[in-house]
C-alpha cells in the first residue's frame, strides 16, 4: 500500500515556466488537498476536491490550478512559476466517514525553488 | 477567521525533560483537533487525535493531549523526551461538517542528548 506518492521530490524551475506537480493516492480517498508549507506559516490550503470533477480554492490559490478526473489523481499546476512560489509542497488524501472528514494523509512533498 | 495559535516556535530540552506544547484556536463550533509531527526530511505524520468522547488522548510514542473545551486549547504532552523527538510539530483544526485543516505555524523541538 503506497499511501500517497508525490513526485517530483525536487524541482527546480525559471520565472515563468510552466510545470505539474503530480499526486496519487492508492486509499480510494474522496477528499483531496493541496498545502503549500513556509518557514513560520505552517501548511496552508491551496486548493482541495471532495471527489472526482470537484475543486475549490483554499486560503492561497493564486497562481495555481487543479483538476481532479479520477479518485486517485489530484495533480497540481503552476501555470507561470514566481520566486513568491518558491516552497514545499504537500499533498494528503482524507477519508470521508458519513461526511465528516478524518485524518489526512501526507505525501512526502515537493521541494520547488523558483529562480 | 479561524486560526490556530501555537505560542512556542522553538523549544530547547535535554532528554528527560517534561514537554508541553501549547495549541489554541479560535472557532466556535464542534471541532476535530490533531496534532502532527514531521521529522527532518519527512512528512507529516498524525500523533494523535481527538474527535469526541475522553478530553485526554493518547497517542504513538508517548504523547498525549488534553482537549478543555472551554479553553480553546489542545496542548501537546510527554513526560519524558528523547533525542528522537527531534522534529516539527504542527496542531490542526478541522471544523466538523468541513472537510478543511487549519494549521498553527508549528513549533520546532530539539532534544539535546
Amino acid at each position: 500500500n503506497a499511501g500517497v506518492t508525490q513526485t517530483p521530490k525536487f524541482q527546480v524551475l525559471k520565472t515563468g515556466q510552466s510545470m505539474t506537480l503530480q499526486c496519487a493516492q492508492d486509499m480510494n480517498h474522496e477528499y483531496m488537498s493541496w498545502y503549500r508549507q513556509d518557514p513560520g506559516m505552517g501548511l496552508r490550503l491551496i486548493h482541495y476536491s471532495v471527489g472526482a470533477g470537484i475543486t475549490d480554492q483554499g486560503e492561497v490559490p493564486n497562481g495555481y490550478n487543479v483538476s481532479r478526473s479520477t479518485t486517485e489523481d489530484f495533480p497540481l499546476r503552476l501555470l507561470s512559476a514566481a520566486p513568491s512560489q518558491t516552497s514545499v509542497y504537500f499533498c494528503a488524501s482524507t477519508p470521508l466517514r458519513g461526511g465528516r472528514s478524518t485524518e489526512a494523509f501526507f505525501g512526502q512533498g515537493t521541494r520547488l525553488t523558483v529562480v | 477567521a479561524q486560526s490556530v495559535s501555537q505560542h512556542n516556535h522553538h523549544v530547547i530540552l535535554s532528554e528527560a525533560a517534561s514537554l508541553e506544547l501549547g495549541c489554541n484556536y479560535s472557532y466556535g463550533g464542534t471541532v476535530n483537533l490533531f496534532w502532527y509531527v514531521q521529522y527532518p526530511g519527512q512528512h507529516l505524520q498524525l500523533l494523535l487525535k481527538y474527535f469526541s468522547g475522553d478530553p485526554l488522548v493518547k497517542g504513538i510514542k508517548g504523547f498525549e493531549a488534553e482537549f478543555i473545551k472551554s479553553k480553546f486549547s489542545f496542548n501537546l504532552r510527554k513526560p519524558s523526551v528523547q533525542w528522537s523527538d527531534t522534529a516539527e510539530y504542527f496542531c490542526a483544526v478541522s471544523p466538523s461538517g468541513t472537510y478543511k485543516y487549519i494549521f498553527g505555524t508549528g513549533t520546532r523541538l530539539k532534544v539535546l542528548a
